[in-house]
């Protein structure tokens, strides 16, 4: 089945420093997510991705979709406290039609933002 | 708040109870998810329901139970667990759309804030 590596597993940065993320796939995917999730909480949604080179940013958050629609990855720059928390990539495929959004999820990067 | 609500957010219950998550979404989706996370797991898809007719079930053991009675809620009835079932169940739901006659992937999903079962 398709499979995502999430890298890296977990940082710890400190306040101010900038974070990057990334997810690779043995197969193509139409679509690349990131989601935050808090402890105790669902994931929430961060960026959503459409298209191959797609560059995307939502204020300190930036996230592209790779060219060869196998990677994306995720920055975060100027971090703050509130940052912590585990980064999600997931992506989906609809090759065929058959597969209705469903996602697959890396394994998630655990950030600790020291101030 | 992101459209999906959860309850109960936290459940215990020994294996002979039976029980029930329930999901609501107010995004007018026409898709709705179950996931179960684990610690040190990815995200696992449980099952997935497309306009009210389950389209997917994940090799999911029978005592966990779906059902959609309409496309704004999800239930999960949950009879006889084991304590390996404890986990955070989550909630998604999404809109799909029909492209040339068949459901088109590429869509967000969006997840509830989950809730917390334990089984002792």
């Amino acid at each position: 089945g398709q499979q995502l590596n999430q890298s890296p597993q977990s940082m710890f940065i400190q306040e101010g420093e900038d974070v990057s993320m990334n997810c690779t796939s043995s197969s193509i995917f139409n679509t690349w997510l990131w989601y935050k999730q808090d402890p105790g909480e669902g994931p929430v949604l961060l960026i959503a991705l459409y298209k191959a080179g797609e560059l995307t940013s939502n204020g300190r958050l930036t996230a592209q979709f790779g060219i060869t629609r196998k990677d994306s990855f995720l920055n975060i720059s100027a971090s703050i406290p509130s940052d912590v928390g585990i980064y999600f990539c997931a992506g989906s495929s609809n090759a065929g039609g058959t597969s209705y959004g469903k996602l697959t999820f890396g394994q998630g990067t655990i950030l600790t933002v020291h101030p | 708040e992101t459209g999906v609500t959860q309850t109960p957010r936290h459940l215990v219950m020994g294996m002979t109870n039976k029980k029930s998550l329930k999901c609501e979404q107010h995004l007018g989706h026409n898709a709705m998810y179950w996931y179960k996370q684990s610690a040190k797991k990815p995200l696992e898809l449980m099952f997935v329901y497309n306009f009210k007719e389950q389209t997917e079930n994940n090799s999911v053991p029978s005592r966990f139970s779906p059902e959609c009675p309409n496309s704004s809620h999800l239930f999960l009835h949950l009879h006889t667990l084991q304590p390996e079932d404890s986990a955070l169940y989550l909630c998604a739901s999404s809109q799909e759309a029909l492209v040339f006659g068949r459901l088109s992937s590429g869509n967000t999903i969006y997840f509830g804030e989950g809730s917390w079962l334990t089984v002792v």
